[in-house]
């Protein structure tokens, strides 16, 4: 059974860090681009980050760019989403998901993982 | 940006009644190879959403016979049958053709 646990979350500062991680089990880890797509609260799925399956070729919404870095290790298959400068704006559950193919186009997202919720306040 | 407009943002259905959700793209979702990369998903109550429909009307592995979705180009639609109980949730699509993948804002599905 394919499982992604997502891990990191928590309460950060405004202009903080924190890093995001989600365990992957049940299948070929190096063989799927993954994603992380995030939901602020009441709202809807908003798309983050992807990532290649080999880890070379990553993607950034802009509402992220420059301020968060998605990474994988596909030894310990294990997903990570670095994020800094947080703003109020990333408040979110974040969902990491896994494509259905290597690519993180013309492929649709099973399963999600169930989340792990980001809030940025002082 | 491929921008996806769904209607209604509300639907209240009886159960056994059909219901309908349109889904609109700024721009086609056919790709070169032939496909249309438009997905359906739910997020049931205070779960992670779960995909239903792939490549615009592929049910996926173990979803009910009574979602169906139709469409091409840029139009979309998601139809249930008869609805039930656990129907309950928020849909969305989501193109799967350009960076960055975008979704609908959701539909709201609740049962009368």
């Amino acid at each position: 059974e394919v499982q992604l646990l997502e891990s990191g979350g928590g309460l950060v500062q405004p202009g903080g860090s924190l890093r995001l991680s989600c365990a992957a089990s049940g299948f070929t880890f190096s063989s799927y681009a993954m994603s992380w797509v995030r939901q602020a609260p009441g709202k809807g799925l908003e798309w983050v980050s992807a990532i290649s399956g080999s880890g070379g070729s990553t993607y950034y919404a802009d509402s992220v760019k420059g301020r968060f870095t998605i990474s994988r290790d596909n030894f310990k298959n294990t997903l990570y989403l670095e994020m800094n400068s947080l703003r109020a704006e990333d408040t979110a559950v974040y969902y990491c998901a896994k494509f259905c193919g290597s690519t993180v186009t013309t492929n649709w997202f099973d399963p999600w993982g169930q989340g792990t919720l980001v809030t940025v306040s002082s | 940006d491929i921008v996806m407009t769904q209607t209604p943002l509300s639907l209240s259905v009886t159960p056994g009644q059909p219901a309908s959700i349109s889904c609109k793209s700024s721009q086609s979702l056919l790709h070169s190879d032939g496909k249309t990369y438009l997905y359906w998903y739910l997020q049931k109550p205070g779960q992670s959403p779960q995909l239903l429909i792939y490549e615009v009307s592929s049910r996926f592995s173990g979803v009910p016979d009574r979602f169906s979705g139709s469409g091409s180009g840029t139009d979309f639609t998601l139809k249930i049958s008869r609805v039930e109980a656990e129907d309950v949730g928020v849909y969305y699509c989501m193109q799967g053709i350009h960076l960055p993948l975008t979704f609908g804002q959701g539909t709201r599905l609740e049962i009368k």
